[in-house]
């Protein structure tokens, strides 16, 4: 199974910054994916992040507010910007190996904008 | 958005009794995962089962799936108070996308 690292884990930013959440894997997957989870909701799909091409977004979601890289196979990150309390949430990074179907979470970035 | 609801939203059970946790979705899929959220944290993979398959077990846990009623269920069997957590289902929907669609979560909680 692949083992997934986010930094920052937890962080308080203030109204208007952006912040840059990083994901590593530890083996190579096929597929990324990043998805919000807000305050006692369940996940939702931001963005499939797609290696050296500009990331496939779902309906709501902008690549001007959250911008995604994909410079390699085990590295994505996802960018918050101009932030506002609204985005306060658990942003999850995920990836797929191309042996199987099971999708792995890494810990989650807990953002609270203040 | 979301594929589909589970039921309960939330489940409260002593230590000891099983746990049933119910998931519906909408559209044809390839299989179906279930994972396991504690408070805050990211999320552990419990089990998939794959469109045909009717029944898999792992454990303490067991998930039903009947791809004609587009639903499935999670077992939890002599629970213990470390099981207390948030449950999702995901979907992979047949789409070719390969992202999970998940579902609104139940939450267990077990008493000692």
């Amino acid at each position: 199974s692949a083992v997934i690292s986010q930094k920052p884990s937890r962080d308080i930013c203030q109204r208007g910054t952006s912040l840059t959440i990083q994901c590593q894997v530890d083996s190579q997957v096929t597929m990324m994916f990043w998805y919000r989870q807000q305050p006692g909701q369940s996940l939702t799909l931001i963005a499939t992040a797609n290696q050296g091409s500009e990331a496939t977004y779902e309906s709501g979601f902008v690549i001007d507010k959250f911008p995604i890289s994909r410079p390699n196979l085990t590295f994505s990150t996802l960018t918050v910007s101009n932030m506002s309390p609204e985005d306060s949430s658990i942003y999850l990074c995920s990836g797929t190996g191309s042996s199987g179907n099971t999708i792995y979470f890494g810990e989650g970035s807990w953002l609270t904008v203040v | 958005s979301q594929q589909g609801e589970e039921d309960p939203q939330a489940l409260s059970i002593q230590e000891g009794e099983n746990a049933t946790m119910n998931c519906s979705y909408k559209t044809s899929i390839n299989n179906l995962q279930w994972y396991r959220q504690n408070s805050g944290r990211g999320l552990v993979h419990l089990i998939l089962i794959r469109s045909n398959e009717r029944e898999k077990h792992s454990g303490r846990l067991r998930v039903t799936l009947d791809t004609s009623k587009k639903s499935s269920s999670l077992l939890i069997t002599a629970s213990r108070a470390a099981d207390t957590a948030s449950y999702f289902c995901a979907t992979d929907q047949d789409t070719g996308r390969r992202a999970l669609t998940f579902g609104s979560g139940t939450r267990l909680q077990v008493q000692p």
